[in-house]
């Protein structure tokens, strides 16, 4: 089945702690993506990958980092976590100029 | 730089009545249109999308939307709307040509009463 996945689901931490969402596709896609969803401000882009080893910020880069070792796998870094990064992440797949193929979202909560 | 409007932060229609959903974008070049649609506690699913072609593009769960390029609209419609189509939904576009970044609308909330 044709998937991207996103772990954990959910996750709660405290501000300052390093952690890493991971996100991985079995579809073989080039391009690969992080968002984030906060009420009223729709889906804001945090990095992309065109491809192995070719990353680039999206709008909202600010306390990301992202790194695209292996096609399918894109995982989203926080290295010193903030209250404001509190918030609802997607990670994405798509071929060029096709659909995205969304992950079912990681529930981020910063205390 | 591509953006996308979605005038309405919700839309209220009764349960078999038309519904419209409406999506505006400025792109510079030609557009891929896309509409998703996102349930409660769920990732974001795809309903349909405009590459090229026919501008009445139908999708799933019998959504349709048209490409109107004069006015830069492609509005998610629905002839007869069920109580199960109420989401949150959003427009999105990329410019064609190589790599680009999709941009997404703020999202419309469809509240489809009984």
């Amino acid at each position: 089945e044709a998937q991207v996945t996103q772990n954990p689901r959910y996750l709660i931490t405290v501000t300052g702690k390093k952690l890493t969402v991971t996100c991985s596709q079995n579809m073989n896609h080039e391009y690969m993506s992080w968002y984030r969803q906060d009420p009223g401000l729709g889906l804001r882009q945090i990095y992309y990958s065109m491809n192995v080893e070719v990353t680039d910020k999206g709008d909202v880069p600010e306390g990301y980092k992202v790194s695209r070792k292996e096609k399918r796998n894109f995982p989203l870094i926080l290295e010193s976590p903030s209250p404001n990064q509190t918030s609802l992440y997607f990670c994405a797949s798509s071929l060029s100029g096709r659909e995205a193929f969304f992950g079912q979202g990681t529930r981020l909560t910063v205390v | 730089a591509q953006s996308v409007a979605q005038p309405e932060d919700q839309v209220n229609v009764a349960e078999g009545n038309p519904l419209t959903v409406k999506c505006t974008y400025s792109v510079s070049g030609n557009p891929y249109l896309f509409w998703y649609v996102q349930y409660p506690n769920r990732g974001l699913q795809f309903l349909l999308k405009y590459i090229t072609g026919d501008n009445l593009v139908k999708g799933s769960y019998g959504f349709e939307a048209e490409f109107n390029k004069s006015q830069t609209s492609f509005h998610l419609k629905k002839p007869s709307a069920l109580v199960s189509d109420s989401a949150l939904y959003f427009c999105a576009v990329v410019r064609s040509g190589g790599f680009q970044k999709l941009v997404f609308g703020t999202g419309t909330r469809l509240l489809v009463s009984p």
